[in-house]
Parts: C-alpha cells; sequence; structure tokens
C-alpha cells in the first residue's frame, strides 16, 4: 500500500511565523502535490514537483514556496503566516503514467 | 466559470434510494475522468475511473459525455456508510500538474 504522511495533523502558528509542512511517501513516486482545501473552494494546487529539486507553481502559489531535496519528501512553506492561510493542506503523489493520486490524512493550520 | 463544477448539495437520501451526481467541466481537452471520495475529515481517495464507454462496481455507474462534456456518478441501493462527499476530477494526459478537482458533492444516506 501507497503510504503518504504528513508531518502533523493540527498546528496553530501566529501571524507572522514561518511555517513548514512536511510530506513524505514510500512508493517512489516522481510527481508530488500540495494542495489546499477549503468549504466551497474544493481543492486548490499551490505547488508541485515532478522530480527532485524541481517545482511548478499551481493556482494559488502566492504565499508559499516549497522545497524537494529528496524524492520522497515534498515540502511547504509559508514564509510569513497569514490569517487568510488557515487552511487544510493535502499533500499528494503518484506515479508517472499512472492515474491515481494519493492522498497523505491532511494538516489542519489554524493561523491566529 | 468554473474548470469542474459540481452541485455542492447537500443530498439527503433514505437507505435504498437510487442517487446520481453530475460534474460539468469547461475544458473540451480533457482527457480523463475520475470520482474521488472523501470521508468527514479525512483525505479524498479514488472511488472510480471513468470511462468514454461507461462503466459499472458493483452499486456505482460512471459514465461519460463528451459532447456535453459533463460525468455522473450512480448510486444504487445506498447504504449508510455511502455519506460521503464526492469530487468529480478531470485529468489532462501528460500534464504533469495531472488533476483538477470540483467542490464536491455532499451525500448523507439517513437510516
Amino acid at each position: 500500500d501507497v503510504k503518504v504522511t504528513q508531518s502533523s495533523r493540527y498546528l496553530v502558528k501566529r501571524t507572522g511565523e514561518k511555517v513548514f509542512l512536511e510530506c513524505v511517501q514510500d512508493m517512489d513516486h516522481e510527481n508530488m502535490f500540495w494542495y489546499r482545501q477549503d468549504p466551497g473552494l474544493g481543492l486548490r494546487l499551490i505547488y508541485f514537483s515532478y522530480d527532485v529539486k524541481m517545482k511548478e507553481k499551481g493556482d494559488i502559489p502566492e504565499g508559499y514556496s516549497v522545497s524537494r531535496e529528496k524524492k520522497e519528501r515534498f515540502s511547504l512553506i509559508l514564509e510569513s503566516a497569514s490569517t487568510n492561510q488557515t487552511s487544510m493542506y493535502l499533500c499528494a503523489s503518484f506515479l508517472a503514467g499512472d492515474n491515481e493520486q494519493f492522498f497523505g490524512p491532511g494538516t489542519r493550520l489554524t493561523v491566529l | 466559470r468554473k474548470e469542474v463544477e459540481q452541485d455542492p448539495g447537500p443530498f439527503n437520501v433514505p437507505e435504498g434510494a437510487t442517487v446520481a451526481f453530475n460534474c460539468t467541466y469547461s475544458n473540451s481537452a480533457s482527457q480523463s475522468f475520475f470520482w474521488y471520495r472523501q470521508d468527514c475529515r479525512k483525505e479524498p481517495k479514488l472511488l472510480m475511473s471513468v470511462y468514454s464507454s461507461g462503466n459499472e462496481d458493483g452499486r456505482f455507474t460512471a459514465q461519460l459525455n463528451r459532447a456535453s462534456q459533463y460525468i455522473s456518478l450512480l448510486i444504487r441501493d445506498s447504504k449508510l456508510s455511502d455519506s460521503a462527499t464526492y469530487l468529480c476530477v478531470i485529468g489532462f494526459s501528460g500534464s504533469a500538474r495531472q488533476l483538477t478537482f470540483g467542490s464536491g458533492t455532499q451525500l448523507t444516506v439517513l437510516p
């Protein structure tokens, strides 16, 4: 079974703090994604990566950056957290040539 | 116009009922189609792919209408355990960003 894990299930941070969200997958997938999910808006793609050290902006990259130093790990960074970044953050991965994305359990981030 | 549109619901149906969801997409170049299921406070998981000829998996039937640019999901003989949010997902072959998600349709099956 593919396993995608995220570093925290719940996180509370203050405005202006730097926040790191980590995602690890154990199935040697090339492609990894970060989404945020908000009521009524569905999943929106923040950034994705198709290889180590490669990254591409998704639909809503502003206020975020990412790091992919190792194939199994994809980190999302909020340089200076703001209240409008309060959301559920979901990491996903998939194997090239396959269709199914496998998701991590999500991190519910609250920025006060 | 959103790329992928779904009726958010909620759909509240009695056990045993048949319920259908539709989803429309705007990009005619879309090449792959899926339904994902998301339980409350859980991550989305693939329910089924949708093929051009339509496909069935037990009580679930998925159909694609390319001319009208919509996909549908039919659930027969609803169970309490079918209660979840159903996400319509559209993909583009060869695109690394792969998938665009609808905002989901919430289903509650009542005893």
